[in-house]
């Protein structure tokens, strides 16, 4: 049963410090998409990636937050530095990418629960 | 641009009785409309989506939509609700093409269901 995983669970850090959250897509997946989640929010797309390359990232703040694909099985999100504004649940999801459109089904992982004191 | 709307926030049936979530749309372009579910702790799960085709579509666990143009609604029912249906339902439409053609969520309605 192929599962996006995504590492850690939850963590909690404080203010200031990195934060770098995993994502291993469904293999043979081609689209990865970063969304964080919160209460006041909802769920809000930060960047997706289509063969590794970066082709939507408006959703992020760029002065503090980072996505790369440094292969094809790993996706990484990364907040520096971090601040309680960040708090959040951060999914990754994948897609099979067969039209080359986020219209594909996206499978999402478990979700990794962030607080920054 | 496009967006949705999910009337309810929360909405509580129950068990064994009809379950309705709403959701409107707004789109400058035939839309492509999906339905997800997320369980507690959990990530969204696809319960259907519809593209073209067939305006009545069937999804997972008794779940179905019907896309009407005309009143600009993809709601979300199932005849017959189960404990095992308390979640929170999200909404999507597929983005604008200078919205990078993303799908662009609701805030979600969560449900209840009573035994």
């Amino acid at each position: 049963d192929a599962r996006v995983t995504q590492t850690p669970r939850h963590k909690v850090t404080e203010m200031g410090q990195e934060v770098t959250m995993r994502c291993q897509p469904i293999l043979g997946h081609n689209t990865v998409f970063w969304y964080r989640q919160t209460m006041m929010q909802g769920l809000e797309l930060l960047a997706y990636f289509r063969n590794r390359a970066p082709l939507d990232d408006s959703g992020m703040p760029k002065d503090r937050f980072s996505a790369e694909m440094p292969d094809a099985t790993l996706a990484t999100l990364k907040i520096q530095p971090s601040e309680p504004r960040d708090s959040a649940v951060y999914f990754c999801a994948s897609g099979p990418g067969t039209s080359g459109r986020t219209t594909d089904t996206q499978y999402f992982g478990p979700g990794t629960r962030l607080t920054v004191l | 641009a496009q967006s949705v709307t999910q009337l309810g926030s929360h909405v509580s049936v129950s068990e064994g009785a009809l379950v309705l979530l709403r959701c409107n749309y707004s789109s400058s372009v035939p839309p492509y409309l999906f339905w997800y579910v997320q369980y507690p702790n959990q990530g969204l799960q696809l319960l259907l989506k519809y593209t073209t085709g067939a305006t009545l579509v069937k999804g997972i666990n008794g779940f179905e939509a019907e896309f009407k143009k005309s009143e600009t609604s993809f709601h979300l029912t199932k005849p017959s609700a189960h404990m095992s249906d308390a979640a929170e339902y999200f909404c999507a439409v597929r983005g604008s093409y200078n919205q990078g053609g993303k799908l662009i969520f609701g805030q979600g309605t969560e449900l209840s269901v009573k035994p």
